[in-house]
């Protein structure tokens, strides 16, 4: 069954700490994203990458880092440098010059 | 700088009624268009792309290049129709390797009975 996952779907995080967002697709795409999507403000870009160790940053990259060691997966680490990291995250896969795939999205809640 | 506008954060219309949801964009070249749709408690995916100029779930959307346009549109709204919208832009000339996708901050539509 392909498709892109994301895992936890939900996520707590104490104030101070770093976690860690899942993304993986099967779906032998090249490019992928994360976004944060908060009430009225859309999808914010975070970071995209368009090749395996590749990445760049996006609309609201600080207080992010990520990774693309693989092509299946591109985790987001949510530091403690992020201010307001209480959001809904969103990762989407695509090819080029075709529609983007999501996962289910990540509530992540600063406790 | 290429830009997605959706203008309307909420649209309320009663079942039956026509819909239009707004979409504008700026962009010099020859942009791709897209409407996305996250229904709730539902991952957030593609409704229709202005290349394909077909109609899904009774919506349409036409490019006018004229007015920089891209408006969602069905004659009769449903009550499941009832969801987030979101205009999106690719940019298609001189891009590159960054085709990413520019969003609009989405229309609530709610379809009352």
């Amino acid at each position: 069954d392909g498709g892109i996952t994301q895992s936890p779907k939900y996520l707590f995080r104490k104030e101070g700490q770093n976690v860690t967002l899942s993304c993986e697709q099967n779906l032998n795409h090249d490019a992928m994203y994360w976004y944060r999507q908060d009430p009225g403000q859309g999808l914010r870009l975070i970071y995209y990458s368009q090749i395996v160790n590749d990445f760049q940053k996006g609309d609201i990259a600080e207080g992010y880092s990520v990774s693309r060691e693989k092509k299946e997966s591109f985790p987001l680490t949510v530091t403690s440098a992020q201010k307001n990291p209480t959001a809904f995250y969103l990762c989407a896969s695509n090819l080029q010059n075709t529609e983007a795939f999501f996962g289910q999205g990540t509530r992540l809640t600063v406790v | 700088a290429q830009r997605v506008t959706q203008p309307e954060k909420l649209l309320s219309v009663f079942k039956g009624a026509p819909v239009e949801l707004k979409c504008n964009y700026s962009y010099s070249g020859s942009p791709e268009l897209f409407w996305y749709v996250q229904y709730s408690r539902q991952r957030l995916q593609l409704l229709l792309r202005h290349i394909s100029r077909e109609s899904i779930k009774g919506f349409t959307a036409d490019l006018n290049k004229g007015e920089t346009s891209f408006h969602l549109k069905k004659p009769f709204a449903q009550e499941e129709d009832s969801a987030m919208y979101y205009c999106a832009l690719i940019r298609t000339r001189n891009a590159g390797n960054n085709r990413k996708l520019i969003w609009g901050l989405g229309t609530s539509l709610a379809v009352n009975p």
